[in-house]
């Protein structure tokens, strides 16, 4: 039961566009969101989040976008860098029940920007 | 602010043994959690510690456990080893009232 999906497992952009990095949950009891950066043989690094009282969040060249009627949540990167290639792991989590430390991750999406 | 540090980056070990991972949070954070990476699953909940308690397991086997001390210092222990437990197991640790975990750079285990 995947709760946390990410359809796209690869996305190949060029350098200066935009990439965008989708993700669906199905578990309406998720109310906060996560995005994380990974390298081969890397822990995660965060990126951005989003709590679901917000539909928009931004920080830099990256902003997170929630549609929860939908249950989907994109992540934008503008405008994208080589720098930015790596795996892009969308996280949720049930802030607001007893799901403690628990962040439920979709499988990944591989961003590849070339330059 | 020294980061989640975790010990030892990489570990071979044989079927049937046992293995000890170790984590140190950042200061401050009392809360450590506990993820397994693999191709096929992804990454995957283990467990949650806050002050010494454990408040959230995933679903694994009870060959997987772990703790926590006093200091927020967390390890985790696998018995009896698997080829299917070789992975990497990543650490992450947050204020507890903060969203915003932070994970260590992983042990990559390797089960032969």
């Amino acid at each position: 039961d995947q709760q946390v999906k990410q359809n796209s497992p690869s996305l190949s952009v060029q350098e200066g566009r935009i990439s965008i990095l989708n993700c669906d949950y199905t578990n309406s009891m998720f109310d906060y969101f996560l995005w994380y950066k990974k390298y081969p043989a890397e822990g995660p690094t965060f990126l951005i989040s989003i709590s679901s009282i917000k539909d928009k969040n931004e920080d830099g060249r990256f902003t997170v976008f929630l549609n929860k009627s939908a249950k989907h949540l994109s992540l934008h990167i503008v405008p994208s860098q080589p720098g930015d290639s790596a795996v892009y792991f969308c996280a949720a989590n049930d802030a607001g029940g007893t799901s403690y430390g628990k962040l439920t991750f979709g499988q990944g999406t591989i961003l590849t920007v070339h330059p | 602010k020294a980061g989640v540090t975790q010990t030892p980056r990489y570990l071979i070990k044989t079927r049937g043994q046992q293995v000890t991972l170790s984590c140190s949070p950042i200061s401050g954070h009392r809360s450590v959690s506990w993820y397994q990476q693999t191709p096929g699953q992804g990454l995957q909940f283990l467990f949650e510690y806050f002050s010494e308690t454990q408040r959230n397991k995933g679903n694994f086997p009870g060959r997987f456990s772990g703790r926590q001390f006093s200091n927020s210092r967390s390890e985790m222990n696998v018995s009896t080893l698997e080829l299917g437990d070789s992975a990497l197991y990543l650490c992450a640790s947050r204020t507890d009232r903060g969203m915003g975990y932070t994970f260590g750079s992983g042990t990559r285990l390797t089960v032969v």
